[in-house]
């Protein structure tokens, strides 16, 4: 079993809708969270990085962690073809650990005009 | 704008070949490391970089060495290339641990690696 678990997708929606972007872990140390967004033939960026549990937003995209059940979402809303990506999720149990990141395999988004 | 500078988009190289992919960044950052991206397995740590001349083995360094002589820059050295590193190859850079967002990774574009 994957330390990170991610649906490849991919998942298609029409413009403007809400989009729910998952990941679940097995491993409880994890505490810092992170979203990458990949646009085709190009590297990850950072999205959203996020500590502990709770939710944070940034424009149109939240993001929330839920330790207990090990599980971090990714919301974006009144989604836009611009949005079309794949998105991983990345996690890491303490900071200055970088290279104990654990990434998810991503999930390909398209959104439809 | 702040930049991770791979090289090469493409690269085309025969088996056995000795393969170099430059990283060069921009940001002062302590951190670099090596990824490949292959479908389906994710993103796959290679090696890494603390500081310079530092160099520490990720979790698949079989295959591949690398260079760190200056702050800004990394090297990926595929010392004889199979058709099994066929990949694409991403260069990541963050800033040191103690920082509080060592974990904060900035990527190039990626090179996208043939070997046939």
């Amino acid at each position: 079993q994957k330390e990170v678990e991610q649906d490849p997708g991919p998942l298609s929606v029409p413009e403007g809708a809400i989009v729910s972007l998952n990941c679940t872990y097995s491993n409880s140390a994890f505490q810092y969270f992170m979203w990458y967004r990949q646009y085709s033939r190009k590297g990850p960026e950072l999205l959203m990085y996020t500590y502990s549990s709770g939710n944070k937003e940034d424009g149109r995209f939240t993001a929330q962690v839920d330790k207990s059940s090990k599980y971090i979402s990714l919301f974006i809303r009144d989604s836009q073809p611009s949005d079309s990506a794949t998105y991983l999720c990345a996690m890491t149990s303490n900071t200055g650990t970088a290279s104990k990141l654990t990434f998810g395999t991503g999930t390909r988004l398209q959104v439809t005009l | 704008d702040v930049k991770v500078t791979q090289s090469s988009r493409y690269l085309v190289k025969r088996t056995g070949e000795k393969v170099f992919l430059e990283c060069v960044q921009d940001m002062d950052h302590e951190n670099m490391f090596w990824y490949r991206q292959d479908p389906g397995l994710g993103l796959r740590l290679i090696y890494f970089s603390y500081d310079v001349k530092m160099k520490e083995k990720g979790d698949i360094p079989e295959g591949y060495s690398v260079s760190r002589e200056k702050k800004e820059r990394f090297s990926l050295i595929l010392e004889s290339a199979s058709t099994n590193q066929t990949s694409m190859y991403l260069c990541a850079s963050s800033r040191g641990a103690g920082t509080g967002v060592s974990e904060k990774l900035f990527f190039g574009s990626g090179t996208q690696l043939s070997v046939l």
